[in-house]
């Protein structure tokens, strides 16, 4: 079974622009989940889509949003960049279930903003 | 954000030796899961536990679900250089779907 994708793995972009970042899980995995890993706060939870609806959502603010759609990829936007939002940006994918939500991650996407 | 305690932040040990990291919380989790990450790499998942007082294997490693739900520690048994790495426990609330609640990371270094 192929594991979870990125793409990109990197990207450079300038403070103000915005950003898309793409995930594909295993497949018959449902739920994805987005994090942000940087040195200072460690890996932090951006939020989890679940069979195309975000399920939950941790304290970042709105420039971050994500979607999910049918075949359960799913995307993640950062607008208006800031020098803060450099980080490895993470998705892990997992089957959603309560009884089975083991989280599988991806290799990442390394944004850096100028 | 929130964070879970993971301890120690770093390990410089002798190839062949036992190591041990534990995490604790003030919330109680559902499930403890316990990853490790190369450089340039997402985490891999090593062994995940879903009851209080579960201890699972996975060659050299050993995890533990605490009694309390609060804390979880992870063993590896002789130590190879291939075990450098950063080690991060996760845990997981019940009603928190796919979220994760990481630990700072475990950074261990082995000398040949």
């Amino acid at each position: 079974k192929a594991g979870v994708t990125q793409t990109p793995r990197y990207l450079i972009k300038t403070r103000g622009q915005q950003v898309t970042l793409s995930c594909s899980p295993i497949s018959g995995h449902r739920s994805v989940s987005w994090y942000q890993q940087t040195p200072g706060q460690g890996l932090q939870f951006l939020f989890e889509y679940f069979s195309e609806t975000q399920r939950n959502k941790g304290n970042f603010p709105g420039r971050f949003s994500g979607r999910q759609f049918s075949n359960s990829r799913s995307e993640m936007n950062v607008s208006t960049l800031e020098l803060g939002d450099s980080a490895l940006y993470l998705c892990a994918s997992s089957p959603g279930l309560a009884s089975d939500n083991e989280q599988f991650f991806g290799p990442g996407t390394r944004l850096t903003v100028l | 954000g929130q964070q879970l305690n993971q301890s120690p932040q770093s390990m410089f040990i002798q190839e062949g030796e036992d190591v041990s990291m534990n995490c604790t919380s003030s919330s109680i989790f559902n499930t403890w899961l316990w990853y490790k990450q190369d450089p340039g790499e997402g985490p891999v998942l090593l062994i995940a536990l879903y009851k209080a007082g579960e201890l699972t294997s996975n060659g050299r490693l050993t995890a533990q679900f605490g009694i309390t739900r609060k804390d979880s520690f992870l063993n590896i048994s002789a130590s190879i250089p291939s075990d450098v790495g950063i080690y991060f426990c996760a845990g997981q609330e019940w009603y928190q779907g796919g979220k994760l609640i990481f630990g700072q990371g475990t950074e261990l270094s082995v000398k040949p």
